[in-house]
């Protein structure tokens, strides 16, 4: 969606290093949010955002960490990558219009 | 906790035919709830977004209707086109701080 941008589209890491995906909106949503997606688990909430410097986690925070400096980047940062961690990771935003959501990033962790 | 369940998993209709999904959720004191579709190792789309006060939304061929007393919603397609297969998600939300999903329906249809 052109109102939000997710980066990189893939990557490919090693076990134990540290890992930042990068969500961009040019919406100037308050909210904004970071799930997973996991064959057989759906679309699971990492963590969320709902203002500079204000955010909460989700279901399966663990091993994940959040920054939000600017209303429109939101950082997810992988502190050391595990293998569990491999998935394709969505960002979204929340307005009048519902969510919408980036194209996503497709991680691999080896 | 809130669930959301979508049935059948999978569907397969011949292309013409007009076809219902559905989705059902356990708590009823939901902010809204929106549609979705997700073509393979591609991101989500919005097709239809249903708040709380309202009983259904239109856009094309798609109808999505909302019972929140009954904890369901209904997505139509009328029409349907090969172009239409892909997975469809609902997603109900209490607000803005989780949107939860269903397992999805994965629809083909047949030409």
């Amino acid at each position: 969606d052109a109102g939000i941008t997710q980066s990189p589209r893939h990557k490919v890491t090693e076990t134990g290093t540290p890992v930042t995906l990068r969500c961009h909106q040019t919406e100037n949503h308050r909210y904004m949010y970071w799930y997973r997606q996991d064959p057989g688990h759906g679309l699971r909430l990492i963590h969320y955002s709902y203002g500079v410097k204000d955010t909460d986690k989700g279901e399966v925070s663990d091993g994940y960490s959040v920054s939000r400096s600017k209303t429109e980047d939101f950082l997810l940062t992988l502190e050391s990558a595990t293998s569990s961690q491999t998935s394709v990771y969505f960002c979204a935003i929340s307005g009048g219009r519902g969510y919408t959501f980036g194209s996503g990033t497709r991680l691999t962790v080896v | 906790k809130q669930e959301v369940t979508q049935i059948p998993a999978a569907l397969s209709v011949p292309e013409g035919e007009n076809l219902v999904l559905n989705c059902s959720f356990t708590d009823s004191a939901i902010y809204n709830l929106q549609w979705f579709r997700q073509d393979p190792g591609k991101g989500l789309t919005s097709l239809l977004l249903i708040q709380s006060s309202q009983r259904e939304q239109t856009s094309g061929r798609l109808n999505a209707s909302l019972d929140k007393s009954s904890g369901r919603s209904t997505l139509y397609i009328a029409a349907s086109q090969p172009g239409d297969s892909a997975t469809y998600l609902c997603a109900v939300s209490f607000g803005n701080e989780k949107l939860t999903f269903g397992t999805g329906t994965r629809l083909t249809i047949i030409p």
